[in-house]
């Protein structure tokens, strides 16, 4: 079946220091996006990537496609307590369904 | 502009009872999507549906699952005869129809079903 691997599962982080979840998928995507969810939360859409290659920056946060459309990265510089959630890549694989696969996520904790 | 709404937030159901689940779209939107999230675990998705159609329900469980999107009113998820298992966090989703941005979809809160 579809399958998306997100690593790592948990990142424990001084605040200031960085912080890079990677997104993995076995076929080629039409796009990924991304999502963060704070504890107790809902997902709240990041982003949306969709050409070979592309990157994108929100603030501190640095999103990218892989050349092959088959995984993503989302890095984020000097980290805050407020970045603390988990992160979510999703995709989508085309077709009549615009359903998300969701990876397993990775959980930071950010220490002051 | 109003996001997805969803009620109730929590919901507390008896083993054998039936949970319905209500979700109303961000305006303008026409395609509803429900997951469902077990404790410490990512979103599964479930069903998507446009107005009077569901488009795919292939993360859903066949047997006491269901759900419907009116014409009218809210999409509803419906569950019957409960489990302990079914107790899990139900998010809906909306997303706008057609063009580059139709598969970006935006989350209502959640309904938190816990099943004693």
């Amino acid at each position: 079946g579809q399958q998306v691997m997100q690593i790592p599962q948990y990142q424990h982080v001084q605040e200031g220091e960085d912080f890079t979840t990677y997104c993995n998928s076995s076929t080629t995507l039409s796009n990924i996006q991304w999502y963060k969810q704070r504890p107790g939360g809902h997902p709240v859409f990041l982003i949306q990537l969709v050409k070979s290659g592309e990157v994108k920056k929100q603030k501190r946060l640095t999103f990218q496609f892989g050349e092959a459309k088959k995984n993503s990265s989302l890095h984020i510089t000097a980290t805050q307590t407020t970045d603390v959630g988990t992160y979510f890549c999703a995709v989508t694989y085309g077709g009549a369904t615009n359903k998300l696969i969701f990876g397993t996520g990775t959980l930071l904790a950010v220490q002051p | 502009n109003a996001g997805v709404m969803q009620n109730p937030r929590h919901l507390v159901r008896r083993r054998g009872q039936e949970a319905r689940l209500r979700c109303s779209p961000m305006k303008g939107h026409s395609h509803v999507y429900w997951y469902r999230q077990l404790p410490e675990e990512g979103l599964k998705f479930m069903v998507y549906l446009q107005k009077e159609n569901i488009i795919d329900e292939s993360g859903m469980p066949k047997e006491r699952f269901s759900a419907e999107f009116p014409k009218e009113g809210p999409s509803i998820l419906r569950i019957q005869q409960v489990v302990r298992g079914d107790s899990a966090a139900y998010f809906c989703a909306s997303s706008p129809s057609g063009g580059a941005i139709k598969n970006i979809q935006y989350f209502g809160a959640g309904t938190r079903l816990s099943v004693l």
